[in-house]
């Protein structure tokens, strides 16, 4: 089966310890892209990679880092310096095709994240 | 920054009714796209219309798209109380931009 997955579903940390989730893809697609979810709100950008050994901070990038060393793994780690880290974290993945300028993005299940 | 609002914010309505949710924006867009999330869950993408065009159907899903008025609208028909989910529109800014913009989304709540 083609697609994205998150691990873990749930995570629990203390606060001041940094934490990596995970995202694996095998739709071959070179674009990933992590956001954020609180209750009630839309996605908000943290990080986005266009391509192998590239990525780009959205817009809430302060207190976390990805890396993208492989084009199916795009982890992402909060980091003790993520003032208010508790959330639904969600990884996506598109295709860029640039002639067509159409990017559905495709959604991993998720991880909530819950820091105490 | 969001683009996107989604309004209403939440809708309760009876299986079988129909189900209207507006999205407006701020921006030029190259296209526009709907997103479904069920509770605790990813997002699906549901259909995408493009800025020239004005309407779009799939199944009980019906788009319209006034880019005059910077606005959508997605129409879910004969709802069942599966559609219960949170509906979020998209959009991508014309000038080539892959990165969308999502909307907060409206809450759908179809009784049985």
């Amino acid at each position: 089966d083609g697609g994205i997955t998150q691990s873990p579903k749930y995570l629990f940390r203390k606060e001041g310890q940094n934490v990596t989730l995970s995202c694996e893809q095998n739709l071959n697609h070179d674009a990933m892209y992590w956001y954020r979810q609180d209750p009630g709100q839309g996605l908000r950008l943290i990080y986005y990679s266009q391509i192998v050994n590239d990525f780009q901070k959205g817009d809430i990038a302060e207190g976390y880092s990805v890396s993208r060393e492989k084009k199916e793994s795009f982890p992402l780690t909060v980091t003790s310096a993520q003032k208010n880290p508790t959330a639904f974290y969600l990884c996506a993945s598109s295709t860029r095709t640039g002639l067509s300028n159409l990017y559905e993005q495709y959604f991993g299940p998720g991880t909530r994240l819950t820091v105490t | 920054s969001q683009q996107g609002e989604e309004d209403p914010q939440a809708l309760s309505i009876q299986e079988g009714e129909n189900a209207t949710m507006n999205c407006s924006y701020k921006t030029s867009i190259n296209n526009l796209q709907w997103y479904r999330q069920n509770s605790g869950r990813g997002l699906v993408h549901l259909i995408l219309i493009r800025s020239n065009e004005r309407e779009k159907h799939s199944g009980r899903l019906r788009v319209t798209l006034d880019t005059s008025k910077k606005s959508s609208s997605l129409l879910i028909t004969a709802s069942r109380a599966a559609d219960t989910a949170s509906y979020f529109c998209a959009t991508y800014r014309s000038g080539g931009s892959y990165i969308p913009t999502f909307g907060r989304g409206t809450s759908l709540i179809v009784h049985p």
